[in-house]
Parts: structure tokens; C-alpha cells; sequence
């Protein structure tokens, strides 16, 4: 059964630093997100991308942060001057259409020290 | 803002017996609802999903049940069985334009013992 991917499943990096989280979604799918939970918190919604555009973004996803799909399998979160709070769960999501249901990955943990 | 709400944060049920999860939700432009559960470590993983026109959609062990007057929504597990134990959530989406981002309930912890 086709499933999204998360690498690494654990990123550890020092206050400051930029960290990118990679995703590769299910091959035919065509929408993709990120969202993120931090411990003891909610799954949040942090964006969507189709066709090579963001189509939403949420308040957290600052100007600190960037999605890419720099080839036709692979789908990018970069943070840049990583904070403290930015410790979380980040998890990626794929649908083959926009009303389609989202299909996540396992997801990657960041730890910012 | 809670815009969709799990009130309960865990439930113990005997197997065999029915585990209800609840949700309630605020914003009157979702229409469309979700149903995921979440092992440790691992991502959501999809359930099961209704429509806003619908009042119960069913799959096997598991139903939900729409009441969108009163803006709640049950997941109904039946038999429970040790492997349904998990975190499962609630999740909402609208309609139009740009709001098809999913927006979460804090999810309910269901522990099912043998």
C-alpha cells in the first residue's frame, strides 16, 4: 500500500541553525502539507502546496520557513533560524485532490537546543 | 481557539464491549469530518470520514455519526479490540477557496483491555 515518507525521523540542531525535514508523498498525489504537533498539544495546520505554489499558510509558518519540491518525488519543509519553540512533531501529508482525504507520514521529531 | 473540541482525553473500555469518542465542533463552515488514530511514533493514520449531508457513515467495526444541529460527531467502535488502542482524533475541514487545511481536536486517549 503506497504511504508518504518522513526523513530523517530525528533532527537534533542547535538554536539558530536552519534544518530542512524532507517528505516524499504518495506518487500520485498531487496536494501536500505540513503540519506539526508539539508535545502535549494539538496537530496544527503550518501549509499546503499544489502545483509548485503555496495555497495556505497558517500564522506560524513565519518567514523563517520555506516548502520546496525541488524534484517530482520529494516535498521540502526548510526552517531557518531555528527558535526553541519550534520543537515539535512535524508530520507530511499528501491527497490526491483537494477534497480527497490527507494521507500522513510517520513524521520527523526537531529537537532545537 | 477550540474550534473542534474532544472533551475527553482518554477512555477505558473492556474488549468486546463498544468505545464511543466524541468531538463537538464550533465553526458552522466545516463540512466535512475526520477520524484518525495515532499510535506512538507514528503519524495519523486515516479511519474514517462523513459528510456534512450524511447523518452515519459505516466501515466494518467503525461508525460515525454526524449531528450537525447540535455540531457533534461520535466515533463508534464495535467489538473494541486491544489493537484499537491508540490516540484517536477529530478532525475538520470546510468548504471553498482556500480552507481545506485540516484543523484538529487534542484527541482521546482509548485503552481497550483484554
Amino acid at each position: 500500500e503506497p504511504e508518504v515518507t518522513q526523513t530523517p525521523s530525528h533532527q537534533v540542531t542547535q538554536m539558530g541553525q536552519e534544518v530542512i525535514l524532507r517528505c516524499v508523498p504518495i506518487s500520485n498525489h498531487l496536494y501536500f502539507y505540513w503540519y506539526r504537533q508539539i508535545l502535549g498539544q494539538k496537530v496544527e495546520f503550518l501549509v499546503s502546496f499544489y502545483n509548485n505554489e503555496i495555497s495556505e499558510k497558517s500564522e506560524i509558518f513565519d518567514d523563517r520557513f520555506s516548502v520546496e519540491r525541488p524534484d517530482g518525488s520529494n516535498f521540502t519543509l526548510k526552517i531557518r533560524s531555528t527558535k526553541l519553540e519550534d520543537s515539535a512533531m512535524y508530520f507530511c501529508a499528501s491527497s490526491a485532490s483537494l477534497t480527497d482525504t490527507q494521507y500522513f507520514g510517520p513524521g520527523t521529531r526537531l529537537t532545537v537546543l | 481557539d477550540q474550534q473542534v473540541k474532544q472533551n475527553s482525553p482518554s477512555l477505558s473500555v473492556q474488549e468486546g464491549r463498544i468505545s464511543i469518542l466524541n468531538c463537538d465542533y464550533t465553526n458552522s463552515m466545516f463540512d466535512y469530518f475526520l477520524w484518525y488514530k495515532k499510535y506512538p511514533a507514528e503519524g495519523p493514520t486515516f479511519l474514517i470520514s462523513i459528510s456534512s449531508i450524511k447523518d452515519k457513515n459505516e466501515d466494518g467495526r467503525f461508525t460515525v455519526f454526524l449531528n450537525k444541529s447540535a455540531k457533534h460527531l461520535s466515533l463508534h467502535i464495535v467489538p473494541s479490540q486491544p489493537g484499537d488502542s491508540a490516540v484517536y482524533f477529530c478532525a475538520a475541514r470546510g468548504i471553498g477557496g482556500s480552507n481545506y487545511k485540516l484543523t484538529f481536536g487534542k484527541g482521546t486517549l482509548l485503552t481497550v483491555n483484554p
